[in-house]
This record gives C-alpha cells, structure tokens and sequence, in this order.
C-alpha cells in the first residue's frame, strides 16, 4: 500500500518571504500523480499543484512550485512570496494512475508571520 | 453553481441516533469518496463508489452504510453513532481519466 510522509508537522515563514514544505511517499508504481491541497480555516480542501510523475518538468502555479525528484520519492512545495491568505494546513497526496483512492499525508500547518 | 455540495454543514446529535449526510457533485464525475478527517486532521477513506459501484470500502464500522442512488449522488448514513464518530466527513468526486479530486466543504458531525 502505498503511503505518504509530511515530516513537519508546522512551519512558518515571514510575509513576502519563502517556505518549502517537504512530502515523501512509497510505491512500488512508476505511474501515479501528486498533489498539494491546502485547508483553510474554512476547512474547504483546494487543490493547490499536481504533478505527474511520467513529467520530468515540475509543475508550477504563480507563487506555487514543485521539486519533483522521483528516484527519491520526493515532492516538495514551494511557496514564494508568501502572503497572509497562505496561512493553512497543506496535505500531500498521492494517486495511482489505475487507482481509485487519494492517499493523503498528515498535512503541515503553515504560519505566515506578518 | 457548487461543484460538490454536502448537507448539512454541522451537525449535532445524541449519542444513539441514527443520522445521514448528502453528497451531490454537478461536474459529470464517475468517481465519489467518503472520507473522514480525525481532531488531528489527519484524512482517511472511508468508501468509493465508480459509477454507482462500491469498489472502496475501508475498515470502517458497519454502522457507516453508504449509498449512491445514481453517479451524482452519494450519501453517508450512520446508525447509533458513537462520541468517537465526531470528526469532519468529506464527500469529494473525481473522473476517471483525470486526476485530481474535488472536494465538498465536509460536514462536521459532533456527538454529544
């Protein structure tokens, strides 16, 4: 079964600078996709970036970007330019291109200082 | 205009009762999820349904019955809910050949 790790718990970063948030995950398939979604307050679930893995090129979204390393089952997300609105917990997941089920990580809670 | 839409929002109930929430998604998907966020956040599945058919169904106590009377609709019904079944359920749909899941704005459930 396949499982995903967000070694930070918290995090937090001053406004206007940059975080990156760290997941790992293990699977023993070469076809899948990754996705950051961030949980306000409002606790809705917005997806923030998506990568698939048979993508050497990692995804980016305005402030939001990805380090994709697949040899080391890495997917980390970087915040630039962070703002006050980014504050929020921020899950990981996986999917199997095949699968039916999201895989989510722990999540990390993100402070943004003003 | 809500592409996944769960009622109710909050829900209050006594320990026994037997409650249910209802999940609706107007994006076309074939794919819907139940699942469960616990008091430290952390997001389980709890059921699956393609097209109709159960095809996920998680360790989950046989109280939690689900049922999709058509692909745009998956409701949850809980019977002699538990202190411990307290927590926010998500409803969340997604296709097939797409990737990624779109979520309701989850139902927290508490139990009194």
């Amino acid at each position: 079964a396949q499982t995903v790790t967000q070694s930070q718990p918290e995090m937090s970063v001053q406004e206007a600078e940059t975080v990156t948030l760290s997941c790992t995950y293990d699977t023993s398939e070469s076809d899948y996709y990754l996705f950051w979604y961030k949980q306000p307050p409002s606790r809705q679930m917005i997806l923030v970036i998506r990568q698939e893995a048979y993508k050497q090129q990692n995804a980016t979204e305005n402030r939001f970007s990805v380090n994709f390393q697949k040899a080391a089952k890495s997917f980390s997300l970087k915040i630039s330019d962070s703002q006050l609105g980014d504050a929020a917990m921020y899950f990981c997941a996986y999917r199997s291109r095949l699968g039916q089920n999201f895989v989510f990580g722990p999540g990390t809670r993100l402070s943004v200082l003003p | 205009d809500t592409a996944v839409s769960q009622t109710p929002k909050y829900l209050v109930t006594q320990m026994g009762n037997d409650k249910s929430i209802k999940c609706e998604q107007n994006l076309g998907h074939d794919t819907m999820y139940w699942y469960k966020q616990d008091s430290k956040k952390f997001l389980k599945i709890m059921f699956s349904y393609n097209n109709k058919e159960l095809i996920i169904n998680e360790t989950v106590p046989n109280r939690f019955s689900p049922k999709s009377p058509d692909k745009a609709h998956l409701n949850l019904h809980i019977n002699s809910l538990e202190l411990g079944d307290s927590a926010v359920y998500f409803c969340a749909s997604s296709q097939t050949s797409n990737t990624e899941a779109f979520f309701g704005q989850g139902t927290r459930l508490t139990v009194v």
